[in-house]
């Protein structure tokens, strides 16, 4: 079983508010991500870390933004949170020796709902 | 880029058996992974293909033809806990730089 986990699991706040999702790993992985995904639909990667001090944005323009200070550590900050925000926010993390497998494992999620 | 088709919908009888197909484009292609995501709930890995053929892990097993950039996942007894998303995701790209692409899922809607 994968140790990744995210904090909150449930958010609602009002619009304006200063937010950030917590995703922790234990793992060791190098490689970190943030996804974004509306109920039913496709998952939209958003962030991305290949290592400390490593971030870049993923192929959906996202507001939001992350800081990777240690390995085991990548939240994701949101300065001003809007209703177009609301949405289901996953973290994960892989590790990709050489030419490996760099599987996915994903944390639980965060439901985030902006008012 | 890369990109990944699926069908979007499927159903099918419990105790059956269903394959459900993804079809990719890539450039130095090196790994697919089958994932499956229950409503609500977070992705789970379930298996990996990066020589062509056969995988199998119990119910479930995968195919790879990177010729033909074709896979399958197929999924035998179905079970009602089966129905679900899964999710065909391509590990590719060129110059050193590779990244993970998920395709749209397909929903699975295993019926008695």
């Amino acid at each position: 079983e994968a140790d990744i986990y995210q904090t909150p699991r449930y958010l609602v706040i009002g619009t304006g508010k200063k937010i950030t999702l917590e995703c922790s790993q234990t793992m060791g992985h190098d490689k970190m991500y943030w996804y974004q995904q509306d109920p039913g639909m496709e998952l939209h990667l958003i962030h991305y870390s290949y290592g400390v001090n490593s971030t870049e944005k993923g192929d959906l323009s996202s507001e939001s933004t992350v800081s990777r200070i240690r390995t085991e550590h990548f939240p994701l900050t949101l300065e001003s949170a809007r209703p177009s925000h609301t949405s289901q926010y996953l973290c994960a993390s892989s590790v990709s020796p050489g030419l490996g497998t760099d599987t996915q494992y994903f944390g639980p999620g965060t439901r985030l709902t902006v008012l | 880029g890369q990109n990944i088709d699926q069908p979007t919908e499927m159903t099918a009888t419990e105790g059956a058996i269903v394959q459900i197909n993804c079809t990719y484009q890539t450039s130095g292609f090196n790994g697919l992974f089958w994932y499956q995501q229950h409503a609500g709930e977070a992705p789970t890995f379930l298996s990996y293909n990066v020589l062509d053929g056969l995988e199998e892990k119990g119910r479930f097993s995968s195919f790879l033809s990177r010729s033909k950039g074709y896979s399958y996942l197929l999924l035998k007894e179905l079970q009602m806990k089966d129905s679900a998303s899964y999710l065909c995701a391509v590990r590719g790209g060129s110059g050193g730089y590779q990244k993970v692409t998920f395709g749209t899922g397909t929903k699975l809607q295993v019926i008695p």
